[in-house]
């Protein structure tokens, strides 16, 4: 049972370049969240999705795009890297909005923008 | 958009010493869930909130949803190694499908 799975764990960007982050659930869960984590400062929403071909802005969505073409795939799109976007990045999916068991996160791929 | 704040930002405490945190927001929150995150790792639930004055334990956790719906506290009672990390609360003020609200964490250090 892998839960939510990110790929890479790192990753190091040069101020220009594109990258996507992957992000793949084995839960057959309709919603799909990406945040992002910067030091002492939460979690803020990028992007979310409540299900397959349907995604919405969260509260920090600039410089980023996602897709959602089958339920268990939501990868995030970084078209020119900006040192900005330095940050852990978490993926997350749950079954239903307000669910007793909470979102469940996958471990984070740290991107650096140099 | 919506704002949690979330206290003390840090703790350092002994071994066996009970802790507490809370958090208060901006607006009314229909949820509150709170977190704990470890180094290298996404937060893992520890304890769901969905009614106002509603009290929760998780073993020695323990959380309540504010009967206002625009706080929460986290207690643990006597703190152990292991419970070394960072406690987010999050929330939500409408049906949840627009994401989670989290708080600046609060980051829980344990001297033996």
């Amino acid at each position: 049972n892998a839960g939510v799975t990110q790929t890479p764990k790192f990753r190091i960007l040069k101020i220009g370049q594109s990258m996507t982050l992957q992000c793949t659930q084995d839960m057959n869960h309709n919603y799909m969240y990406w945040y992002r984590q910067d030091p002492g400062m939460g979690l803020k929403l990028i992007y979310y999705s409540v299900g397959a071909g349907i995604t919405d802005k969260g509260e920090v969505p600039n410089g980023y795009n996602v897709s959602r073409s089958t339920t268990e795939d939501f990868p995030l799109r970084l078209e020119l890297a900006a040192p900005s976007q330095t940050s852990v990045y978490f993926c997350a999916s749950s079954y239903i909005p307000n669910s007793p068991s909470g979102y469940t996160f996958g471990s984070g791929t740290r991107l650096t923008v140099v | 958009g919506q704002q949690l704040n979330q206290s003390p930002q840090s703790m350092f405490i002994q071994e066996g010493e009970d802790v507490s945190m809370n958090c208060t927001s901006s607006s009314i929150f229909n949820t509150w869930l709170w977190y704990k995150q470890e180094p290298g790792e996404g937060p893992v639930l520890l304890i769901a909130l969905y009614k106002a004055g509603e009290l929760t334990s998780n073993g020695r956790l323990t959380a309540q949803f504010g009967i206002t719906r625009k706080d929460s506290f986290l207690n643990i009672s006597a703190s152990i190694p292991s419970d070394v990390g960072i406690y987010f609360c999050a929330g939500n003020s409408g049906g949840g499908a627009d994401g989670l609200t989290f708080g600046k964490g609060t980051h829980l250090i344990i001297q033996p």
